[in-house]
């Protein structure tokens, strides 16, 4: 069936550092979601891209969708202590459904 | 604007007890919505999701179960919970639509620890 896996697992960083995280599928997918995970509550949806080779950014995050429609990657840049947290990439499992698929995650800290 | 509401933020329950968590939805019809269970440090695993009031399907087999009884409430049970029910439970909700619209929006969610 389809996955979706994100590496890295986990990224210890210093504040002011850009932060790269991707997420690959063996299957294609038609859009790709970005959420990110505060400790203790829901995911909220960070970027949604829905076209091949996309490029989409929300203030200091920046979201591609890979050519490939096999992989997305989310960058963020000059990082602050309130980007901590878990990001997930999520995907529909199939075209016209909104039952989505979610990645591993990437647990990021941020150090002062 | 749409807003879910999701009910207790935190429960501790003793094995073989029952269980009830809530959520509501505001500022929308007839949406789709989902129970989601998220283990320590792990991913989200879809368990129940609804089209409509009455209409459940569940992910896996389970000792839970969900129901709709109105439009936007929807509701996760259990008669006697079991230590592996322990986790983050989420609720979520999306338009129902047949175009392109497949974002979710979760709930705060309930830590359930069952002891």
């Amino acid at each position: 069936g389809q996955q979706l896996n994100q590496s890295p697992q986990s990224m210890f960083i210093q504040e002011g550092e850009d932060v790269s995280m991707n997420c690959t599928s063996s299957s294609i997918f038609n859009t790709w979601l970005w959420y990110k995970q505060d400790p203790g509550e829901g995911p909220v949806l960070l970027i949604a891209l829905y076209k091949a080779g996309e490029l989409t950014s929300n203030g200091r995050l920046t979201a591609q969708f890979g050519i490939t429609r096999k992989d997305s990657f989310l960058n963020i840049s000059a990082s602050i202590p309130s980007d901590v947290g878990i990001y997930f990439c999520a995907g529909p499992r199939s075209y016209n459904t909104d039952k989505l698929i979610f990645g591993t995650g990437t647990r990021l800290q941020v150090f002062p | 604007s749409q807003t879910i509401h999701q009910w207790p933020a935190t429960l501790v329950q003793p094995v073989g007890s029952p269980l009830s968590l809530e959520c509501t939805v505001e500022g929308t019809s007839n949406p789709n919505l989902y129970w989601y269970r998220q283990a320590a440090g792990r991913g989200l695993q879809l368990l129940f999701y609804s089209v409509g009031i009455g209409q459940i399907s569940s992910e896996v087999p389970q000792n839970l179960s969900a129901s709709r009884p109105q439009d936007r409430q929807f509701i996760l049970s259990s008669k006697k919970l079991l230590l592996s029910d322990s986790g983050f439970y989420l609720c979520a909700w999306s338009v129902q639509a047949g175009g392109r619209d497949e974002k979710l929006f979760f709930g705060s969610g309930t830590q359930l620890s069952v002891l």
